[in-house]
């Protein structure tokens, strides 16, 4: 267990539809990544957030929005779903900082969310 | 433009020893990261080089060369456990992950 919690585990829905992911970083981490996995593909990183502020932007696409709040929760916003939005979404949290010791820069992954998009 | 390059697959043994490799291009550099995932869960940290070398950690040893871009990841005595896909990420300038697609590891009995 990576300390990092994703809800749902699970999500179907239609396409045109609106959700919304959420993730709970670790207790002390201040950095919130979320990343996209389509079938049999690699990690796409989107987004990063670092103490509420956007940090990174990586491949995320307009339609898509993440936020980190004042308690470091962090959702990902998915809007006007298409049917190639279906993937596992992962939420990563560490301490993000600026650092050249490994385990500050080492990210913990949580257990996912698993988006179906019908 | 930033890379990494590892093979897309591999098989290998139950008890023999199978090496993954991994090249990669940033814009700057703040060490590499090996994680392990199995079909379906999290990835999970296996090692971080930041320096030349090989770093040992029970049956899984991590080796990198800055001066070449390379870096490899050496598992011995496979297990059927280690079925899973291994993912190379290096860490650039900014302290950005950059992503490898990952290689899956498939090994037979």
């Amino acid at each position: 267990d990576s300390g990092v919690t994703q809800t749902p585990k699970h999500l179907i829905t239609a396409t045109g539809q609106r959700v919304t992911l959420r993730c709970s970083p670790r207790s002390g981490d201040l950095s919130v990544y979320w990343y996209q996995q389509s079938l049999d593909q690699g990690l796409q990183f989107l987004i990063q957030y670092y103490n509420g502020e956007e940090r990174a932007k990586g491949n995320i696409l307009e339609r898509f929005s993440a936020q980190q709040f004042p308690d470091l929760h962090s959702e990902l916003n998915l809007s006007s779903l298409e049917l190639g939005d279906s993937a596992l979404y992962f939420c990563a949290s560490g301490q993000g900082a600026t650092s050249e010791i490994p385990l500050v820069n080492e990210q913990f992954f949580g257990p996912g969310t698993r988006l179906t998009v019908l | 433009g930033q890379n990494i390059d590892q093979p897309t697959e591999m098989t290998a043994t139950e008890g023999a020893i199978v090496q993954i490799n991994c090249t990669y291009q940033t814009s700057g550099f703040n060490g590499l990261f090996w994680y392990q995932q199995h079909a379906g869960e999290a990835p999970t940290f296996l090692s971080y080089n930041v320096l030349d070398g090989l770093e040992e950690k029970g049956r899984f040893s991590s080796f990198l060369s800055r001066s070449k871009g390379y870096s490899y990841l050496l598992l011995k005595e496979l297990q059927m456990k280690d079925s899973a896909s291994y993912l190379c990420a290096a860490m650039d300038s900014n302290y950005q992950l950059i992503w490898g697609a990952g290689t899956k590891l498939i090994i037979k009995p």
